[in-house]
């Protein structure tokens, strides 16, 4: 059963690097049939897709993210990792790891989900 | 950016009861809608992929119907572990999606 877990600190200081890593159990990150992608949810608020990495490095990012993240992935680990800078307190929220999978045109929904990290960005 | 919007905000259903929830895109996705479940303190649960197909494990009781930009869920008899928040997400267009959910509370 796959299984994904986000890992990193709590807390971030305003304008410093939010790093968050995700690991992934019970299966392997290089299969070609999934995305891994990146979600958060602000406390009390809706979703937001921040972006989401193929095995192969290829990326997809949030327009309204992308000028501040990067997501990279380290297969020999089984892990994939998001950097978010000069962060706000905007940037507070639960994050949360996901598989994406590909339906007949794209890479389409989320399943499984990591359990979610919160972060909270204070000085 | 397609801009979903769910309806209503809060629905009070009383368990055994019919729920009915909406999710209109703000331009047409064609089938590419999935649906979520949230309890406090959860990840999302996906539910329904392809706008009807449910996913692995989930009951008989959530439906999914819709296509281009109006689609609803619908819980047939609501159990009390169905008392949760929903979520619509499209994946028709890049950024994916999500509308701002939609609380299943007891009446």
């Amino acid at each position: 059963q796959l299984q994904l877990q986000e890992s990193g600190p709590g807390l971030v200081k305003p304008s410093e690097t939010l790093s968050l890593t995700c690991t992934v159990s019970g299966g392997s990150i290089s299969s070609s049939s999934y995305y891994w992608g990146w979600i958060r949810q602000p406390p009390g608020k809706g979703l937001e897709w921040i972006g989401s990495i193929y095995y192969s490095g290829s990326t997809y990012y949030n327009p309204s993210l992308k000028s501040r993240v990067t997501i990279s992935v380290d297969t020999s680990k089984n892990q994939f990792s998001l950097k978010l800078s000069s962060v706000t307190a905007a940037d507070t929220a639960v994050y949360y790891c996901a598989r994406q999978v590909y339906d007949s045109k794209s890479w389409a929904w989320f399943d499984p989900w990591g359990q979610g990290t919160l972060v909270t960005v204070s000085s | 950016e397609i801009v979903m919007t769910q309806s209503p905000a809060t629905l009070s259903v009383s368990p055994g009861e019919r729920a009915t929830l909406s999710c209109r895109a703000s331009q047409g996705v064609s089938s590419d809608l999935a649906w979520y479940q949230q309890k406090p303190g959860q990840a999302p649960r996906l539910l329904i992929y392809g706008a009807s197909t449910r996913a692995t494990g989930i009951p008989a009781r959530f439906g999914g119907s819709g296509s281009g930009t109006e689609f609803t869920l619908t819980i047939s008899s609501l159990q009390s572990e169905d008392f949760a928040v929903y979520y619509c997400q499209q994946y028709n267009n890049w950024p994916r999606t999500f509308g701002q959910g939609t609380k299943v509370e007891i009446k």
